[in-house]
């Protein structure tokens, strides 16, 4: 069966870095874009950012771009999102998702439990 | 950017109530759409496609549709399992979410 698992979220002060990992399992990584989408506490769902299924596509929300790198490694079935210059707004749950298929205007049909990240001094 | 706005924020129903929620688009995203419903502390997990496409192994009491900027998720009798918040996603143009719509118990 499908599963993704994230990894990395925890406390991190304000203009800090973070990666986040996202673990992908029950089916063929490598033919599927994936996305990375975040939710505030008690807010609604923010799209981040999308990767090609061979990685060399990579698009950004706008509230991200330049600071945020989304990555992945096909060999290891892993996606990432290395995050730069955070700021207290950017306190949420931070999920990954898979596209519904590999080409990129899809809905998103698989979703991980999602690891929250804290920015706090 | 494509906006998504959804009436109603909250919506108070009783068990076999039909309901029905609404989004709209800020411009035409043709039949790009899906539904999503989110329970608290978990994911979201998608019900609809494509504007009316059930997802599979998603119960047939769940329907969508509309095209254009305009569409309706509904669900034909609210079942406990069903209280949640269910949000809309343009995929026309990247990714834009409604802010969502609390379905709680009256």
């Amino acid at each position: 069966q499908v599963q993704l698992v994230e990894s990395g979220g925890g406390v991190v002060q304000p203009g800090r870095s973070l990666r986040l990992s996202c673990a992908a399992s029950g089916f063929t990584f490598s033919t599927y874009a994936m996305h990375w989408v975040r939710q505030a506490p008690g807010k609604g769902l923010e799209w981040v950012a999308i990767i090609s299924y061979d990685g060399y596509n990579k698009y950004y929300a706008d509230s991200v771009r330049g600071r945020f790198t989304i990555s992945r490694d096909n060999s290891k079935n892993t996606l990432y999102l290395q995050m730069n210059s955070l700021s207290v707004e950017e306190t949420a749950v931070y999920y990954c998702a898979r596209s519904t298929s590999g080409t990129y205007y899809n809905p998103f049909d698989y979703w991980g439990q999602g690891t929250l990240v804290t920015v706090s001094s | 950017d494509i906006q998504m706005t959804q009436s109603p924020s909250t919506l108070s129903a009783s068990v076999g109530d039909r309901v029905t929620i609404t989004c709209r688009a800020s411009q035409s995203i043709s039949s790009w759409l899906a539904w999503y419903q989110q329970k608290p502390g978990k994911a979201p997990k998608l019900l609809i496609y494509k504007a009316s496409n059930l997802e599979s192994g998603v119960p047939s009491r769940f329907s969508g549709s509309g095209s254009g900027t305009d569409f309706t998720l509904t669900i034909s009798s609210l079942q406990p399992d069903d209280f949640a918040t269910y949000y809309c996603q343009q995929y026309n143009n990247y990714w834009t979410f409604g802010q969502g719509t609390k379905v709680e118990i009256k």
